[in-house]
């Protein structure tokens, strides 16, 4: 069956820009999670979805990150004002409850 | 206080040999999970194998084992025969009961370069 699938693979954005990241989780799959790679901070944990509700939002770097389901399918994760320190690959993971992540491509930011 | 730690950041291994990936971690739950995860090139993060912190066997996946040791809190990865498209970041991660909604929490990773 389909993976994760994220869009777009790659963004380039100018300082100060809103972004815009999009997650499509494994049919079935009612967990679902974003995470951010950079080359300093290793693998970080953003925000959990259990269908449309966030219980967990406690990785959120600032109030300028913010994420929403719907449908309990697509996710966006939205970084407003974008910065330089926000440049990383944002990778998206969904799974069945207590079970194993499998993850998407990921999105690579770079913020100019 | 770290809660995963892979002190090994990049090894070489020759073709057809096992290598050993070393991953210590740190909980006061009695129930969680570990995990491993391989990260080739490409970037997508690609499941490996799973432990329980109550399976009292050894979790095996094909050519991936797991060393469990809870007392000493290390659950090392073993890799037999390994093959070139073996090489890439290997993760080990973390899933604590106590943490809602079953977030991972992932090490600093360990790069394999597989050697023909």
């Amino acid at each position: 069956g389909a993976g994760v699938s994220q869009s777009p693979s790659n963004k380039v954005t100018e300082k100060g820009k809103d972004v815009e990241l999009r997650c499509d989780p494994i049919s079935g799959h009612t967990a679902l999670y974003w995470y951010r790679q950079s080359l300093g901070q290793g693998l970080e944990f953003l925000i959990y979805f259990q269908g449309n509700s966030a219980p967990d939002k406690s990785g959120l770097p600032s109030d300028r990150f913010s994420a929403e389901r719907t449908g309990g399918s697509v996710s966006t994760l939205t970084i407003q004002r974008t910065q330089q320190e926000d440049s990383a690959v944002y990778l998206c993971a969904s799974s069945r409850p207590g079970a194993e992540q499998y993850f998407g491509p990921g999105t690579r930011l770079t913020v100019t | 206080a770290q809660k995963i730690t892979q002190t090994q950041p990049g090894m070489f291994v020759q073709e057809k040999e096992a290598v050993t990936l070393d991953c210590t971690y740190d909980t006061s739950d009695q129930s969680y999970g570990l995990f491993w995860y391989k990260q080739p090139s490409s970037g997508e993060m690609i499941f490996l194998i799973y432990q329980g912190s109550y399976d009292e066997q050894n979790a095996t996946e094909g050519r991936y084992s797991l060393n469990f040791q809870k007392a000493r809190k290390s659950a090392n990865l073993v890799i037999s025969a390994s093959q070139l498209g073996d090489s890439a970041m290997y993760f080990c991660a973390m899933r604590e009961t106590k943490a809602a909604g079953n977030k991972l929490t992932f090490g600093g990773g360990t790069r394999v370069l597989v050697k023909p």
